[in-house]
């Protein structure tokens, strides 16, 4: 079974960093592009960044680029978003997301619950 | 970037209706399109993807077509678990864009 279970959310001031994590089971994860989407509140769903199963191909968001990176560590079967010089606007639920058929551009096949990220002082 | 138009933004449909959804790409992404539905609170749960494609445990009251610009979601037979906000997403190419959502109502 298929399971993301993210963590790291939490209440960070503007300006600071926070790190999440994505720890995922019950597939090959080395073989399948992964992503973090987010969602504030009462808003839809926004792209954030997305990673090659390598890990060598990533994508950014212009609302985050320069400010978030994305990073995996195949051994640990983990998926990264470092966020860094936060704003109240990346105010969201974090959701990491796994391809369908392993490509960059694939349907998302499974979600994991969201952590939530609250920027404000 | 690839704009995403759902259309309707919200509707009101009683059990048993059939439902349809559109979504409008601002340029051609031939059929690289993926439909989701997010109920209150949870995770987004995919649907159709590569625009007509049913996903495995998805029931088979959901639909999809379209290529190139234009894309539709029906739902066949409104069931009480389907009241839920549907969103489109594009795979054509980066930076990947959604719809804004289209929040489907009780009636």
């Amino acid at each position: 079974e298929v399971q993301l279970v993210e963590s790291g959310g939490g209440l960070v001031q503007p300006g600071g960093s926070l790190r999440l994590s994505c720890a995922a089971s019950g597939f090959t994860f080395n073989m399948y592009a992964m992503a973090w989407v987010r969602q504030a509140p009462g808003k839809g769903l926004e792209w954030v960044s997305d990673i090659s199963g390598s890990g060598e191909t990533t994508y950014f968001a212009d609302s985050v680029r320069g400010r978030f990176s994305i990073s995996r560590d195949n051994s640990r079967n983990t998926l990264y978003l470092q966020m860094n010089s936060l704003r109240a606007e990346d105010t969201a639920v974090y959701y990491c997301a796994k391809t369908k058929f392993q490509l960059l551009l694939d349907a998302f096949d499974f979600w994991g619950q969201g952590t939530m990220v609250t920027v404000s002082s | 970037a690839i704009q995403m138009t759902q259309s309707p933004v919200s509707l009101s449909a009683s059990i048993g209706d059939r439902v349809t959804i559109t979504c409008r790409a601002s340029q051609g992404i031939r059929n690289d399109l993926s439909w989701y539905q997010q109920r209150p609170g949870k995770a987004p749960k995919l649907l159709i993807s590569d625009a007509s494609s049913l996903q495995s445990g998805a029931p088979s009251r959901f639909s999809g077509s379209g290529s190139g610009t234009d894309f539709t979601l029906t739902i066949s037979s409104l069931q009480a678990e389907d009241f839920a906000t549907y969103y489109c997403l594009q795979g054509y190419n980066h930076p990947r864009t959604f719809g804004q959502g289209t929040k489907v109502e009780i009636k």
